[in-house]
């Protein structure tokens, strides 16, 4: 079945520094993937939208200076968050859109914590 | 505004008892619908999806859910609770663009515990 990769699986990082989250689709190429948000106990929340090759396209009130994605090649989107504080600490969740089916494939999640 | 409302935070049931986890929606569009499954440290994986025809849908693992438009509902049930399936359960509407599926609004979850 497809498979979608995210890494780190869980980051601790210091206010004011930025890390970078990959997404990566296994066996499968994906024009479009997406990236959420999900605080605990609460919805995931779609951040942005990311195609290949093209700027992303981000929900209403979500920073795009803040929250850099690059989606460079049919199988990788990586999600920067810059300058981190501690209210981004968060559980970020991409997935990825096959493009033979149509379907979404969801990674596994990475844990952000910002100290 | 559209959004998915999942009543149950936390639901409890036997291992061999029924279960049925609620979904309300409201969407301005003809609906997409979808059930998913998160183990904890796992992605979220798909039970199953309606976009037309039949308003009972199979999916995996012997779960079920019905799509009712008067209600605006799209109830998940399983006719027997199997230990495994403890997890977390989202309810999700979403849009179709081209044959694709885009943008996904999901429930807060349902954290089903299953007891032996």
């Amino acid at each position: 079945g497809a498979v979608v990769s995210q890494h780190p699986s869980r980051v601790i990082c210091k206010s004011g520094t930025s890390v970078k989250i990959e997404c990566r689709s296994l066996d499968f190429q994906a024009t479009t993937m997406f990236w959420y948000r999900q605080f605990p106990k609460q919805s995931l929340m779609l951040m942005a939208t990311s195609n290949e090759g093209s700027k992303a396209t981000y929900e209403q009130g979500v920073e795009k200076d803040k929250f850099l994605i690059n989606h460079a090649s049919l199988t990788l989107s990586t999600l920067t968050v810059t300058s981190a504080h501690p209210e981004d600490s968060s559980f970020y969740i991409c997935s990825a859109r096959d493009g033979r089916n149509h379907e979404q494939y969801f990674g596994p999640g990475t844990r952000l914590t910002v100290t | 505004a559209q959004s998915v409302t999942q009543p149950d935070i936390h639901i409890t049931v036997s291992e061999g008892a029924s279960l049925e986890l609620r979904c309300n929606y409201s969407y301005g569009a003809t609906p997409y619908l979808f059930w998913y499954v998160q183990s904890p440290g796992q992605g979220l994986q798909l039970l199953l999806k309606y976009f037309s025809g039949d308003t009972l849908v199979q999916g995996i693992k012997g779960f079920e859910a019905e799509f009712k438009r008067s209600q605006s509902s799209f109830n998940l049930r399983k006719p027997s609770v199997h230990w495994s399936d403890a997890a977390e359960y989202f309810c999700a509407v979403g849009a179709l663009y081209g044959g694709a599926t885009n943008k996904l609004i999901f429930g807060t979850g349902t954290l089903l515990a299953v007891q032996p």
